[in-house]
């Protein structure tokens, strides 16, 4: 079974604070992607990667970087965190560049005071 | 920008009744696909339909697709409290220059009574 996991399930965080959220997936996929989840927006991009060191920009970037240095681990850091980046954020992976089936991670809920 | 419309955002049913649940997108496709998501808990893929498909099944999923409709269904039958989630449909655009990403509708909220 593939799996993906992310480094907390839950976390709280201060405004201003770098947070690094962190997403390993088993399945030597070369597709990884980090969204945000929040009520009545449904899932929305921020960034994704479709291969060691490369990064594209999703639909909502503003406030993020991303760092995949080893093929199996996805990172979203917020450089800054804010109150608006409350949030539950899904990390998830797929297999080839042909819109394969995504595998979802957990999730995060961050919740930045 | 979201190219998925899901439709209805939310759907109460009895236990043992059908579920029809329905997904419009904007532009070509190469495959939509259907995901569930229990509260708080990360996607899970359910089936995916291509776009030179017009029916799929997968135990008690039925999905169809209307590519001259831009539209996909997808029907639960014979729910059970279980298949209490949220379902959201997700396109994988056509063309060129693919690069593995899906864009997901909001998603519609199926609460199953016991």
């Amino acid at each position: 079974d593939v799996k993906v996991t992310q480094s907390s399930r839950y976390l709280v965080k201060r405004t201003g604070e770098k947070v690094f959220l962190e997403c390993v997936q088993d399945m030597d996929h070369e597709n990884m992607f980090w969204y945000r989840q929040d009520p009545g927006l449904g899932l929305r991009l921020i960034y994704f990667s479709y291969d060691v060191k490369m990064k594209e920009k999703g639909d909502i970037p503003e406030g993020y970087s991303v760092s995949r240095e080893k093929k199996e681990r996805f990172s979203l850091i917020l450089e800054s965190a804010s109150t608006n980046q409350t949030s539950m954020y899904l990390c998830a992976s797929s297999f080839s560049h042909n819109t394969d089936t995504q595998y979802f991670g957990p999730g995060t809920r961050l919740t930045v005071l | 920008s979201q190219q998925g419309e899901e439709d209805p955002q939310a759907l109460s049913i009895q236990e043992g009744e059908n579920a029809t649940m329905n997904c419009s997108y904007k532009t070509s496709i190469n495959n939509l696909q259907w995901y569930r998501q229990n509260s708080g808990r990360g996607l899970v893929h359910l089936i995916l339909i291509r776009s030179n498909e017009r029916e799929k099944h997968s135990g008690r999923l039925r999905v169809t697709l209307d590519t001259s409709k831009k539209s996909s269904s997808l029907l639960i039958t014979a729910s059970r409290a279980a298949d209490t989630a949220s379902y959201f449909c997700a396109t994988a655009s056509g063309g060129s220059g693919n690069t593995g990403k899906l864009i997901f509708g909001q998603g519609t909220t199926l609460q199953v009574k016991p």
